[in-house]
């Protein structure tokens, strides 16, 4: 089983819909983030959380939000999906100083 | 503005020859380097790391090289194999209130060809 899942795998959706992408882990990290692809670019930071109770704005979190809500469990919500938020999504897990990522097999969410 | 830029969006190498993959970073706060590898369809994978205070770290048919003064980073894979083709992503960070943020370049497609 993958240490870290995400469901679902692909989304389509349409403008002014409100949408929840959901991230697992099975690693016992602390440390969870989700991040946004999009052509052209490097991965970017939207949020991210040390433990249930810590989190924290990335780089682009305008238009999302997060809810922890468990050590294992790490949503992002989009409350009202826009076109230019259509991207790969990737959640990812952490520990330890040098921080070594562990990402999702990511999500590809088209807004219509 | 992107502060890690890897400029060669592909690499096409035969098999069994090496393969030289670039990133070039901006902010000297940087103490951290990763290259990622990613499949189609998978998320990426950690490969391999170096710390600032080191120039290069080897890793089986892996090796990264890092030259601070250039600010560039470069990952050798000796000798590549059909199975290495993948977007690779190098990735730098620096540590800010006990959280070390990355910044990922925008990847290289490499192709090995049998």
């Amino acid at each position: 089983d993958a240490d870290v899942t995400q469901t679902p795998r692909n989304r389509i959706t349409k403008t002014g819909k409100r949408i929840m992408l959901e991230c697992s882990q099975t690693k016992g990290h602390d440390r969870m983030y989700w991040y946004r692809q999009d052509p052209g670019l490097g991965l970017r930071l939207i949020y991210y959380s040390f433990d249930v109770k810590d989190i924290n704005k990335g780089e682009i979190s305008d238009g999302y939000s997060v809810s922890r809500q468990a050590q294992a469990k790490f949503s992002l919500s989009l409350e009202s999906a826009i076109p230019n938020q259509t991207a790969l999504y990737f959640c990812a897990t952490g520990v330890g100083h040098e921080d070594t990522q562990y990402f999702g097999p990511g999500t590809r969410l088209t807004v219509l | 503005d992107q502060q890690v830029k890897q400029n060669s969006p592909s690499l096409s190498v035969q098999e069994g020859r090496i393969s030289i993959l670039n990133c070039d970073y901006t902010n000297s706060m940087f103490d951290y380097f990763l290259w990622y590898k990613k499949y189609p369809a998978e998320g990426p994978t950690f490969l391999i790391s170096i710390s600032s205070i080191k120039d290069k770290n080897e890793d089986g048919r892996f090796t990264v090289f890092l030259n601070k003064s250039a600010k560039h980073l470069s990952l050798h894979i000796v000798p590549s194999q059909p199975g290495d083709s993948a977007v690779y992503f190098c990735a730098a960070s620096a540590r800010v209130d006990n959280f070390n943020k990355f910044y990922f370049g925008s990847g290289t497609k490499l192709n090995v060809k049998p």
